[in-house]
């Protein structure tokens, strides 16, 4: 069965650097999203994706987060200078088409900011 | 603002029995609404779907029931076992003329089936 797929599990980072969280989405599915779960609370929406551009994002998404689909299957997240409050895990998602659709979400990458 | 809302508490329940999981919102009408479980450190996996003008849905041990005048889901597992214990997220289309797919989650409600 077809799965989303990220990496890396686990991402260990220094305050102020960059990092690259990557997902590959399920094939034939069009639309693409990033949630993150601060542990012990909601899952929260940062972006979706779609023809090669932001559909929609959350007041979270600000001008620090960027995606792209950088060739025909990765989906990147990229946090240009991580802050102690971005420690979370992130979870790649995707769905075949957008509206009224079942959203197929990764393992997630943990982030841990120190 | 919307707001969604599940029970907070742990539902704790003997196998075999059903369980059921309540999901509120408010300040909201939204064109669908889902269902999901969470395992610990794990991604949510999608369960249900039930959309505004459908009463109920039900899958397998899994029934879904909408009331957009209550603005209230229940979600039922009938003949609980062990493998169910697992947390069930809510989840809502972000608008009601949603266009970018965002879903909007609940805290989720932790399920626990003792043999």
């Amino acid at each position: 069965e077809p799965e989303v797929t990220q990496t890396p599990s686990h991402q260990v980072t220094q305050m102020g650097q960059e990092v690259i969280l990557r997902c590959v989405p399920i094939s034939n599915h069009l639309y693409f999203y990033w949630y993150r779960q601060i542990l012990g609370q909601k899952v929260e929406f940062l972006v979706s994706f779609y023809n090669n551009e932001i559909s929609e994002k959350s007041e979270i998404f600000d001008d620090q987060f960027s995606v792209e689909r950088p060739d025909g299957s990765n989906f990147t997240l990229k946090i240009r200078s991580t802050k102690l409050e971005d420690s979370a895990m992130y979870f790649c998602a995707s769905s075949e088409g957008l509206r009224v659709e079942e959203q197929y979400f990764g393992p997630g990458t943990r982030l841990t900011v120190t | 603002s919307q707001k969604i809302e599940q029970n907070s508490e742990a539902l704790n329940i003997q196998e075999g029995k059903t369980a059921t999981l309540t999901c509120n919102y408010t300040n909201y009408s939204p064109a669908y609404l889902q269902w999901y479980r969470q395992d610990p450190g794990r991604g949510p996996v999608f369960l249900l779907l039930i959309r505004e003008n459908e009463k109920e849905k039900r899958k397998e041990r899994l029934k879904v029931t909408f009331d957009t005048t209550l603005k209230q889901s229940l979600f039922h597992i009938t003949a609980s076992q062990p493998a169910d214990s697992a947390t069930y997220l809510c989840a809502l289309d972000g608008q009601g003329d949603n266009q970018g797919g965002k879903l909007i989650f609940g805290q989720g409600t932790e399920l626990s089936v003792k043999p």
